[in-house]
């Protein structure tokens, strides 16, 4: 079974400070990760994914996380934040090829960014 | 490229009323899904089809939800009667068909509240 733990519904960071967002993972064998961010009124929008390959993924806006297989985690990290970066963000699975590509989402942290 | 396309972006009804959703997925997409989204949490998936088959409702309340994707491109949600428990988001999303894992496309969602 799969299943997705976010720790921290809510983040408050300082304009400029790290960011660091907390996604931990249940998987049974290695799954695939993604995170998404998702503004007001709008959609889930792909920030990156951890597929194979390297362990550290980058992604847009800056963002970047890191698959740790030991920990079962897959934190988001940003250097500096930035005001437009406020907004949800959402963790999610995926269970291996041939069972459906259906992703698992956690239950979301919201990031304040304070000026 | 047009995103996905979703309408009405918010719909108020009363309790026991009927409502649908309507879903136009990114033009090539084969696999389309409908997920629901409360207040405060991720998405969850109702129901996910390749091309014209429903191929994962499991999710799905079929007691007063169903769907259809006639053609294998636009997809429409219906519920029928409305609960008060329904009020929330109900995002569509698409993916590529063949692909894995397959990143999946949201549209900005209906809001329903219902009174």
């Amino acid at each position: 079974a799969q299943s997705v733990t976010q720790l921290g519904s809510h983040v408050s960071v300082s304009e400029g400070a790290l960011v660091l967002l907390r996604c931990n993972y249940s998987s049974s064998v290695p799954p695939y990760l993604f995170w998404y961010v998702q503004y007001p009124n709008q959609g889930l929008q792909l920030l990156l994914k951890y597929t194979t390959g390297a362990t550290l993924v980058k992604g847009i806006n800056g963002f970047e996380a890191e698959f740790k297989k030991s920990e079962t985690s897959f934190h988001l990290t940003k250097p500096s934040a930035h005001m437009s970066d406020a907004a949800e963000y959402f963790c999610a699975v995926s269970p291996p090829p041939n069972t459906g590509n259906q992703f698992y989402f956690g239950t979301g942290t919201s990031l304040t960014v304070i000026p | 490229e047009a995103g996905v396309v979703q309408s009405p972006r918010y719909k108020i009804i009363e309790k026991k009323q009927p409502v649908a959703f309507w879903c136009n997925p990114i033009s090539g997409h084969n696999t389309l899904y409908w997920y629901l989204q409360n207040l405060g949490q991720g998405p969850e998936l109702l129901i996910r089809y390749e091309n014209e088959e429903a191929v994962d409702d499991s999710q799905l309340p079929k007691d007063r939800f169903s769907a259809e994707r006639l053609k294998g491109v636009d997809s429409t949600l219906k519920i029928q009667p409305a609960e008060l428990g329904d009020s929330a988001v109900y995002l569509c999303a698409s993916s590529l068909g063949g692909v894995y894992p397959s990143e999946q496309f949201f549209g900005p969602g209906t809001r329903l509240t219902v009174l």
